[in-house]
């Protein structure tokens, strides 16, 4: 059964930090991985998809990197904005288009 | 694109009583989800349809809940009779099912309390 693990629960930084957000998956064969923002009481926003055979994707400040065989996703935020703060989900697809989801990190950023 | 439109936004309902709530996915997007989000458990899948037609259940809880989607722009998760642990935030999701690339878009939400 395909488990999804997101650390860290909750992160805080000051403005202008670079983070890292990671994922960990415990079967490899997926589809592909999708990172999510929600605010809070909102739905979510999709960010970055990366597929199977792929080893990053890239928008704007953000950058998603996929490790299929160790089972990691990374999103790295660069220059962090108070904007930024919401939480951050990931998700891996298996069969059927089903999407497995991490409990998310929760970022504030702070002036 | 108007996005996934759910509806309504906010359900305040009494134990025991029917609840019905509502989804329109992106028009051209041939499968829809259903999801659950509570503060235990995460977001959980519950149903997922595929031209329309229901091809894994096996996220709904119980017999309470159902799900239809009788045309490709609407479908409806029902739960009757609801009880107090049903309410969360329900999430309705579309893709459009492009070989391997379904990015999953998702609908506001629907926040239901059951008193």
């Amino acid at each position: 059964k395909q488990e999804v693990t997101q650390i860290p629960a909750a992160l805080s930084v000051p403005e202008g930090e670079n983070l890292v957000l990671n994922c960990s998956f415990t079967d490899s064969a997926i589809y592909n991985l999708q990172w999510f923002r929600q605010d809070p009481g909102k739905g979510l926003t999709s960010l970055l998809l990366i597929q199977s055979s792929q080893r990053e994707q890239t928008s704007g400040r953000l950058n998603a990197s996929l490790d299929k065989s160790s089972g990691r996703s990374t999103l790295y935020i660069a220059a962090s904005q108070p904007g930024d703060s919401a939480t951050y989900l990931c998700a891996v697809r298996g069969g059927y288009n089903k999407l497995i989801f991490g409990a998310g990190t929760r970022l504030a950023v702070h002036p | 694109d108007a996005g996934v439109i759910q509806s309504p936004r906010h359900e305040v309902t009494e134990m025991g009583q029917e609840v019905t709530l509502r989804c329109k996915p992106i028009s051209g997007h041939n499968s829809l989800f259903w999801y659950r989000q509570t503060m235990m458990r995460g977001l959980e899948l519950l149903i997922y349809f595929n031209n329309n037609v229901p091809i894994d259940d096996s996220g709904m809880p119980e017999d309470r809940f159902s799900a239809k989607m009788p045309n490709a722009s609407f479908s409806t998760l029902k739960i009757q009779p609801s009880e107090p642990r049903d309410s969360a935030v329900y999430f309705c999701a579309s893709t459009p099912d492009r070989g391997g690339v379904n990015e999953q878009f998702f609908g506001p939400g629907t926040r239901l309390t059951v008193l």
